[in-house]
């Protein structure tokens, strides 16, 4: 069965940059059937979308994150990761690391599809 | 571009019961590119439905979603326990980002 775990320090500092990590188990990353992506969710709020990757590397990311947005994947070590420069207050949240059909019912979607398996969730709190 | 709107915003029930929660687009959304998911506190979400009316994997049949257009519906018949969580709606297959629902919480009575 497939499993994702988030890893990653807890606490950032203001300004700084938020690096986290995604390790995929019980299944291959390297699957042209899936993206592989970030959601967060700030405490007591709703879900956002944050970025995704494909196997080849071609990368999304929510324009509302102004550039801050770098996913990669290591499909070597079965990782992938994301990293949120300049992060302040507002990108304390949990985040979620999560897999993307890529297709699904006969039609393709690409990074812009729902997610069907989700890691644990790790907490990030950006303080000074 | 595209908000979902979840109503009601609290739902109160008791086991045994209906719960039909609903999710409004801004923008008519094409092909019902449209999912459920529902999370316990301290859980991350799980997928119940996508294309506004296919279960996923494992999800009971007392789950249903239904709708086109702009107006979508989750119904839960004959509440369990284990089904009082908050559930949020998702629309995808667009850009520049897919977009979540701020949330239904279904509440025991």
């Amino acid at each position: 069965q497939l499993q994702l775990q988030e890893s990653g320090p807890g606490l950032v500092k203001p300004s700084d940059t938020l690096s986290l990590t995604c390790t995929v188990s019980g299944g291959p990353i390297s699957s042209s059937l899936y993206y592989w992506g970030w959601i967060r969710q700030p405490p007591g709020k709703g879900l956002q979308y944050v970025g995704s990757i494909f196997y080849s590397g071609s990368m999304h990311s929510n324009p509302s994150l102004n550039s801050r947005v770098t996913v990669s994947i290591k499909t070597s070590e079965s990782q992938f990761s994301l990293k949120l420069s300049s992060v302040a207050a507002a990108d304390t949240a949990v985040y979620y690391c999560a897999r993307i059909p890529y297709c699904s019912g006969g039609s393709c979607y690409g990074w812009s599809n729902y997610v069907d398996v989700w890691g644990k969730g790790t907490t990030v709190t950006v303080s000074s | 571009e595209m908000v979902l709107t979840q109503s009601p915003g609290t739902l109160c029930l008791s086991p045994g019961e209906r719960a039909t929660l609903s999710c409004r687009a801004s923008q008519s959304i094409s092909s019902s590119y449209l999912a459920w998911y529902q999370q316990k506190p301290g859980q991350a979400p799980r997928l119940l439905i996508y294309a506004a009316s296919s279960r996923a994997t494992g999800i009971p049949d007392r789950f249903s979603g239904r709708g086109s257009g702009t107006d979508f519906t989750l119904t839960i018949t004959g509440l369990e326990p284990e089904d009082f969580a908050v559930y949020y709606c998702q629309h995808y297959g667009s850009t520049p980002t897919c977009t979540f629902g701020q949330g239904t919480k279904l509440e025991i009575k």
